[in-house]
């Protein structure tokens, strides 16, 4: 089982549908996520970071944690054609105390 | 906001080369790593540093060796660069869990 696993996508949403990204992790001593954007050929740029179980929402943007289920996603609400991108999803293991990345998981809103 | 620079953005080497790719953070972080990112494989680790002076082997430090020899700034080392470190490698800080990269730099060797 891989560490932090995202669907490669690439996921279409129309423009202003809800985008929904998930992903899954292994070690369940993990205490801290974090969502990523990457536009192709830059960086990546944190955008959410969650610690507790539950909902967290910072404008168009939602991130849910559900650590029973080793589960994170993050919502994009009111998608817009900006928002195309691959979305990193990244946990800190608790093991160790490193972050380890998933693969990402491309975005691609429909205008 | 956070900054981390990496100085050289563009780079074309030949094979056996050694080459150097700079880092310099300007937010006191204790906390430097290296990342090479490549098409299906995502981020991977290479090297990171907890301190000056010190430092880690990341998931894939083979080929690659590191200098903190100052808190801001953590450098990449390739002894002899070859055609599989073709590249782009990130520089990034952090202060606790949360990580900030670079720009990136993308290395071609040829």
């Amino acid at each position: 089982q891989k560490e932090v696993e995202q669907n490669s996508g690439p996921l279409s949403v129309p423009e202003g549908a809800i985008a929904s990204l998930n992903c899954t992790y292994s070690d369940r001593g993990s205490q801290s996520f974090f969502w990523y954007r990457q536009y192709s050929g830059k960086s990546p740029e944190l955008i959410m970071f969650i610690y507790s179980n539950g909902d967290k929402e910072d404008g168009r943007f939602t991130a849910q944690l559900n650590k029973a289920s080793q589960y994170v996603s993050l919502l994009i609400r009111d998608s817009q054609p900006s928002d195309s991108a691959t979305y990193l999803c990244a946990v800190n293991r608790g093991r160790d105390d490193k972050i380890i990345f998933g693969k990402g998981t491309r975005l691609h809103i429909l205008p | 906001d956070v900054k981390v620079t990496q100085s050289s953005r563009y780079l074309v080497k030949r094979t056996g080369e050694k080459v150097f790719l700079e880092c310099v953070q300007d937010m006191d972080h204790e906390n430097m790593f290296w990342y090479r990112q490549d098409p299906g494989l995502g981020l991977r680790l290479i090297y990171f540093s907890y301190d000056v002076k010190m430092k880690e082997k990341g998931d894939i430090p083979e080929g690659y060796s590191v200098s903190r020899e100052k808190k801001e700034r953590f450098s990449l080392i390739l002894e002899s660069a070859s055609t599989n470190q073709t590249s782009m490698y990130l520089c990034a800080s952090s202060a606790g869990n949360t990580i900030y990269f670079g720009e990136g730099s993308w290395l071609t060797v040829v």
